[in-house]
Formats: structure tokens, C-alpha cells, sequence
């Protein structure tokens, strides 16, 4: 069963900030939270991870609050080619770290 | 960074065939492997859990008889799926993990197609 929530899908346009919200209101202490894009017919990409607070690197950022139940991974600036489906997922970097993956978030940037 | 490779990146067998996908981990020592299979507009599922040197953990409702999984060193793991049939048509995935405690990111390879005719 998986751990997280996210919205099924979402557009935006080239050159606007996206933001996708993932919800993950049982993540326990040793989880951390995850975000990796896939595009068809490829396995998934990395693209970012955190604990708590905000962690930012060259392609995007991503937001925890206090509580860490929810997190936001925010792209800057989107293109055409970043059109795929984007994951959250949790897991506890203690254990095997097994990562149980949702359905993610499609996302679609148009001209 | 970190690569992961695969092969075949594509295979169409006969039913009742046996096949064989490599995952690789090209420039570090994968202690944890995994291996995912993904249907068509479906997220992953995860099959198998294999540590090398020891035997594959797997999921619930996957046959250790049938996707049989080898990870003999510590940059190479298998997937065997044996006689195979055309409900294992899928897309492949298998992620390595480097060893050490807080070496928690999983290096994913780029997949393989199995057709199963």
C-alpha cells in the first residue's frame, strides 16, 4: 500500500514555476522523502531528496514543513521536455529502503 | 554520477521460453539490488529485494520459481523469467543501491521491454 498522495495529474506551460503537492501524513522519524521523474519507456530519474525543510539543488526544490506529513516539489521555470510523471515516495534510509511507488503525478507542459 | 545499465533493452521470446535480464551497476558496488515491473500507464511494483551473496527477497504474490533472481558480485544481478508467458509481457526495472549506512539513493536502469508471444 502506498505511503503517499499525490494529485493524478496536472498542466502548466512552458516557463511557469510547477508545483506538485504529495501527501504523506504517516511518514515515520527515519523516512525520508523522495522525488524521482520518469518518462515513458525509461526507468526513473532521480531528482531530489530531504528530510526536513527546504533542499534545493540545479533542478529543483523541494519544500517540507515542520510536521513533514506533505512535501512540494517546486520546478522553476518548466519546458516541453519536462512532460513526464513525477513521484514522491518515503522511506526509511535505515532499513533496505524499499520504496513504495504510487501512482504519481502526470504532468503536461504545453506551449 | 552513478549508472545503472541493463540488457537486452528489448526482448521478444516464445511462450514457454526462458529469458535472462542483466542489471548492472557500471561505476559502484551495489550492495542491494531491486527489481520492478511496470505495466503500461501503471506506476511500479516492486518484485524482489536481493542482497548479494544471498537469496532474493520477495514481494507478496511473486513467484520466486518463476522470476528467479541471482546477485552473484557485487555489480550484477539477474532476472530469469522462466517459462515465460504472455501475462509477463511488462516493462522491467531493476535499481541499485550503494552500500553503507546512509547510501540511500537507488540508481535506477533504464528498463527492459519483455514481449512474450
Amino acid at each position: 500500500l502506498a505511503k503517499t498522495t499525490q494529485p493524478i495529474s496536472m498542466d502548466s506551460y512552458e516557463g511557469q514555476e510547477v508545483n506538485i503537492t504529495c501527501s504523506h501524513n504517516n511518514i515515520a522519524t527515519n523516512d525520508y522523502i523522495t522525488w524521482y521523474q520518469q518518462f515513458p519507456s525509461q526507468g526513473p530519474r532521480f531528482i531530489i531528496q530531504g528530510y526536513k525543510t527546504k533542499v534545493t539543488n540545479e533542478v529543483a526544490s523541494l519544500f517540507i514543513p515542520a510536521d513533514r506529513k506533505s512535501s512540494t516539489l517546486s520546478l522553476p521555470r518548466v519546458s516541453l521536455s519536462d512532460t513526464a510523471v513525477y513521484y514522491c515516495l518515503v522511506g526509511d534510509m535505515d532499513s533496505n529502503y524499499q520504496l513504495i511507488w504510487g501512482a504519481g503525478t502526470k504532468l503536461i507542459i504545453k506551449p | 554520477g552513478a549508472v545503472v545499465s541493463q540488457h537486452p533493452s528489448r526482448v521478444i521470446c516464445k511462450s514457454g521460453t526462458s529469458v535472462k535480464i542483466e542489471c548492472r551497476s557500471l561505476d559502484f558496488q551495489a550492495t542491494t539490488m531491486f527489481w520492478y515491473r511496470q505495466f503500461p500507464k501503471k506506476s511500479l511494483m516492486l518484485m524482489a529485494t536481493s542482497n548479494e551473496g544471498s537469496k532474493a527477497t520477495y514481494e507478496q504474490g511473486v513467484e520466486k520459481d518463476k522470476f528467479l533472481i541471482n546477485h552473484a558480485s557485487l555489480t550484477l544481478s539477474t532476472l530469469t523469467v522462466t517459462s515465460a508467458h504472455p501475462e509477463d509481457s511488462s516493462f522491467y526495472i531493476c535499481s541499485a543501491r550503494e552500500g553503507g549506512r546512509g547510501s540511500y539513493e537507488q540508481y535506477f536502469g533504464p528498463g527492459t521491454r519483455l514481449t512474450v508471444t
